[in-house]
């Protein structure tokens, strides 16, 4: 296991709600990246927090938004919720050193279903 | 044109059988090259990385040419336990974001 935890597994909301996902990142690490895996298709960037501020960002609107905490954990929230919302949430924990890639550790994700 | 293109797919193989999946990307900027795998409704995992000189670990084997912006993986002596969706990755340098293709299935039957 990688040690990187998010919550919850599961969630069902309907068009227009707002919703908040959680990731804990492995310990040691102090960057958290969100993507989105819509069905059938790879993972898309979402963006991406290292020490609490927001260090990329994907071609996601802006009811896309986000959180890192001092202790590295993250959330992501989406507001006004839309169908195509509907996919697997995965967040991915890494150490960022300079120029050097580093692996992002993913967890397990949260599926959501917009109904 | 998407910035990483994989063979569509679905890969239906029987036990034994060697596969090779393809994959190309658009930006000659990028730096890192990796294939992961993912099981049905879970999250993707790094089978491995790939390096110009090419790489090999077991059955699996990696290829990366730069000037053609190709990635390659060859799996030998397919198993029941190889069937997963199989990402092609790319990404640039330090902690920049991993840019994906859409993956090809593969499926190895009895």
């Amino acid at each position: 296991e990688t040690g990187v935890t998010q919550s919850p597994t599961h969630l069902i909301k309907t068009r227009g709600q707002q919703v908040t996902l959680r990731c804990s990142s492995q310990s040691g690490h102090n960057t958290v990246s969100w993507y989105q895996q819509a069905l059938g298709q790879g993972p898309q960037f979402i963006f991406q927090y290292y020490r609490e501020e927001e260090n990329g960002r994907g071609n996601f609107p802006p009811r896309f938004s986000g959180l890192q905490f001092p202790n590295y954990s993250s959330e992501l929230n989406v507001n006004a919720l839309e169908l195509d919302d509907s996919a697997l949430y995965l967040c991915a924990s890494s150490f960022s050193s300079g120029t050097r890639y580093n692996e992002q550790f993913f967890g397990p994700g949260t599926r959501l279903t917009v109904l | 044109r998407k910035e990483v293109e994989q063979d569509p797919g679905p890969f239906n193989v029987p036990e034994g059988a060697t596969v090779a999946f393809n994959c190309t990307y658009s930006n000659s900027a990028s730096q890192s090259f990796f294939w992961y795998r993912q099981d049905c409704r879970k999250e993707p995992k790094l089978l491995m990385s790939v390096y110009s000189s090419g790489n090999e670990d077991g059955r699996f084997t990696a290829q990366l040419n730069r000037a053609s912006q190709y990635i390659s993986l060859l799996i030998r002596d397919s198993k029941l336990s190889d069937s997963a969706t199989y990402l092609c990755v790319v990404t640039y340098t330090g902690n920049t974001p991993l840019v994906f293709g859409k993956g090809t299935r593969l499926s190895v039957i009895a």
